[in-house]
């Protein structure tokens, strides 16, 4: 059965700390790797990763794939309030619904200041 | 913003009954993804709609079904509705044959009681 694991549930920080959340995955047929936002309702794309090794960036937000050890993290630096919300790592695989998504539980961070 | 609106944003149900919610997907999108997110858990893919027809169904019973209008707008039903059916339902829209990248509603919280 498809799964996506991330790690850890949850995490309490302080403002201007580096975080680090991870995802593992096992999946057939995979095809990419996203990562959501979600403060109240609506999770919001921060990224999509379908390489190894290419690191994404936006800001102070940066992600990175790992195909061969089936991981991704998701770096945040110089952590701001407005960065507590649930981190969801999302996996897309090939075959089926072109667009369904498998999500793990998300990670909660609370960025206190 | 990402343009996918959802009603109603709450709504409470006692058991046994049917529900109706209803999603208009961003402009120029023709795909609607329907999640379900239980407390505490990642979305879990429903079933997607494209050209008005389903095309792809995650682990879900037959009393949820759903329609997708000309318009690409889309409706989420379920029927004889359980305890366990409480849970934020949202919607994305996306196109079809691109990638994965959905853009998701605010959801509907659906409590039933």
């Amino acid at each position: 059965e498809d799964k996506v694991v991330q790690s850890p549930l949850s995490l309490v920080v302080h403002e201007g700390d580096t975080v680090t959340l991870n995802c593992s995955y096992e999946v057939t047929n995979f095809r990419s790797l996203l990562w959501y936002k979600q403060e109240k309702k609506a999770p919001t794309f921060l990224f999509m990763l379908t390489s190894s090794g290419i690191e994404k960036k936006s800001g102070r937000l940066s992600s990175i794939l790992d195909k061969k050890e089936l991981f991704s993290i998701l770096n945040i630096t110089a952590t701001q309030t407005g960065d507590s919300a649930v981190y969801l790592c999302a996996v897309g695989t090939d075959g089926g619904a072109t667009n369904k998504l498998i999500f793990g539980t998300g990670t909660l961070l609370a960025v206190q200041p | 913003e990402t343009g996918v609106t959802q009603s109603p944003t709450h709504l409470i149900k006692t058991r046994g009954q049917q529900v109706t919610l209803r999603c208009s997907s961003q402009s120029g999108h023709n795909t609607v993804s329907w999640y379900q997110q239980a407390l505490g858990q990642g979305p879990q893919f429903i079933f997607q709609y494209y050209r008005e027809e389903e095309n792809g169904r995650g682990n879900f019973p037959p009393r949820f079904s759903g329609l997708q209008f000309p318009n690409y707008s889309s409706e989420l039903n379920v029927n004889a509705l359980e305890l366990d059916d409480s849970a934020l339902y949202l919607c994305a829209s996306s196109l079809q044959g691109t990638n994965e990248k959905l853009f998701f509603g605010s959801g509907t919280q659906l409590s039933v009681l």
